[in-house]
């Protein structure tokens, strides 16, 4: 079955680690993005990538970093300059003409 | 001013009641609208897309107003299983493909 799939579902980070969350899709989808989401909060964007090798940044960049090296796969990296990482990461995927697919999600929490 | 509002609510309705959204958005050349609902600590999913027409699913209408540039779902007979937070969410110009969303609206129906 064609999906976005988001790995893990919970993460646990030490301060001062960085962290890969990973994001795979198999729609053939050319855009992805990475959205955080705080409790009670809307989705905020952190990156997108519309086309593989390039990406821009959201609203809330700072401390994150993404890679975009296959379609299939757009990973983002929490590092430890972001100061407030405990939240809830979604990834989601479309076309040109398609609204937005997503993942399960990630749950990180900082220990 | 933020690029896409919504009412963050929360809306308490009984059931049975309509209950109305509203989300404004800032981008004049927006591309394409949507609704989507997330129940807690869960991933959103596409409740409708928006057309210029408007549209209706069901119990549930949407529409859109490019002049004044909002969009609008209404929710008729409301059911319990309809408690969720519904998200706005607008699609930047061709070229662009920023999906952006509203911080979302509460909805509790209750019996």
């Amino acid at each position: 079955d064609g999906g976005i799939t988001q790995s893990p579902k919970y993460l646990f980070r030490k301060e001062g680690q960085n962290v890969t969350l990973s994001c795979e899709q198999n729609l053939n989808h050319d855009a992805m993005y990475w959205y955080r989401q705080d409790p009670g909060q809307g989705l905020r964007l952190i990156y997108y990538s519309q086309i593989v090798n390039d990406f821009q940044k959201g609203d809330i960049a700072e401390g994150y970093s993404v890679s975009r090296e296959k379609k299939e796969s757009f990973p983002l990296t929490v590092t430890s300059a972001q100061k407030n990482p405990t939240a809830f990461y979604l990834c989601a995927s479309n076309t040109e003409n398609t609204e937005a697919f997503f993942g399960q999600g990630t749950r990180l929490t900082v220990v | 001013r933020k690029e896409v509002e919504q009412d963050p609510g929360p809306f308490n309705v009984p059931e049975g009641a309509t209950v109305a959204f509203n989300c404004t958005y800032s981008n004049s050349a927006s591309q394409s609208f949507f609704w989507y609902r997330q129940d807690c600590r869960k991933e959103p999913k596409l409740l409708m897309s928006v057309y210029s027409s408007g549209n209706e699913d069901g119990r549930f209408t949407a529409q859109l107003n490019r002049a004044s540039q909002y969009i609008s779902l209404l929710i008729r007979d409301s059911k319990l299983s309809d408690s969720a937070t519904y998200l706005c969410v607008v699609k930047w110009p061709r070229g662009a493909q920023k999906l952006v969303f509203g911080q979302g609206t509460r909805l509790t129906i209750n019996p």
